[in-house]
């Protein structure tokens, strides 16, 4: 499976967009990248996920890379219900596997 | 939406004793999988299954055992707890067999072992 890589923590002024990076060097072309998060004592959530193309939701935007090498994922109004520890995942291509890394802990700002 | 729920919050159990952890998903998934939350260590799955009385190992199996007799109900059985099960433990479940699915989590049983 192919890892990632994310910065351990980041902060972000209420209000503003909050952009996530994350590294997957080592993606296959078969392989999805998926987001979610996790608040503090509560099980992770769904956020996005994308291929190749842009993908917006909701929630939050994500904007992969041409070389699909790294993807940013973008939370356009940051509030303070967003402060939680956000993942970046590749799914691997066989089985239903999600591995999570230890993500970055986003804390927005009043 | 998807709504996946588990019995407890909170658990603390003795070591030895045999823990029940029951997960219900309510949107006719047919995956079921149960991970392990520790500190340093991000989620590592138990086990998961793809259909009902099918149970599949994943990386950390010893220790622990499955059942799913019903499609909506998977459980996670601690046939005699120790001190290194106490963790947070999630059950997710995903729609099909598709190799870009979503899995959907619920909240979470931290067990406490003493």
């Amino acid at each position: 499976d192919a890892k990632t890589t994310q910065p351990p923590s980041m902060d972000c002024a209420e209000g503003r967009a909050a952009n996530l990076p994350c590294n997957h060097s080592t993606i296959s072309g078969n392989e999805y990248v998926y987001w979610y998060r996790q608040i503090h004592s509560q099980g992770p959530q769904y956020i996005i996920h994308g291929l190749k193309n842009n993908e917006t939701n909701e929630m939050a935007s994500l904007i992969i890379t041409e070389d699909r090498k790294s993807s940013t994922l973008i939370l356009p109004h940051a509030t303070l219900r967003d402060t939680a520890v956000y993942y970046c995942i590749v799914r691997v291509h066989t089985g239903n596997q999600f591995y999570f890394g230890t993500g970055t802990s986003l804390t927005v700002i009043p | 939406d998807v709504k996946v729920t588990q019995s407890s919050r909170y658990l603390v159990k003795r070591t030895g004793e045999k823990v029940f952890l029951e997960c219900v998903q309510d949107m006719d998934h047919e995956n079921m999988f149960w991970y392990r939350q520790d500190p340093g260590l991000g989620l590592r799955l138990i086990y998961f299954s793809y259909d009902v009385k099918m149970k599949e190992k994943g990386d950390i199996p010893e220790g622990y055992s499955v059942s799913r007799e019903k499609k909506e109900r998977f459980s996670l059985i601690l046939e005699s707890a120790s001190t290194n099960q106490t963790s947070m433990y999630l059950c997710a479940s995903s729609l099909g067999r598709d190799s870009q699915e979503t899995q959907y989590f619920g909240p979470g049983t931290r067990l406490l072992v003493l």
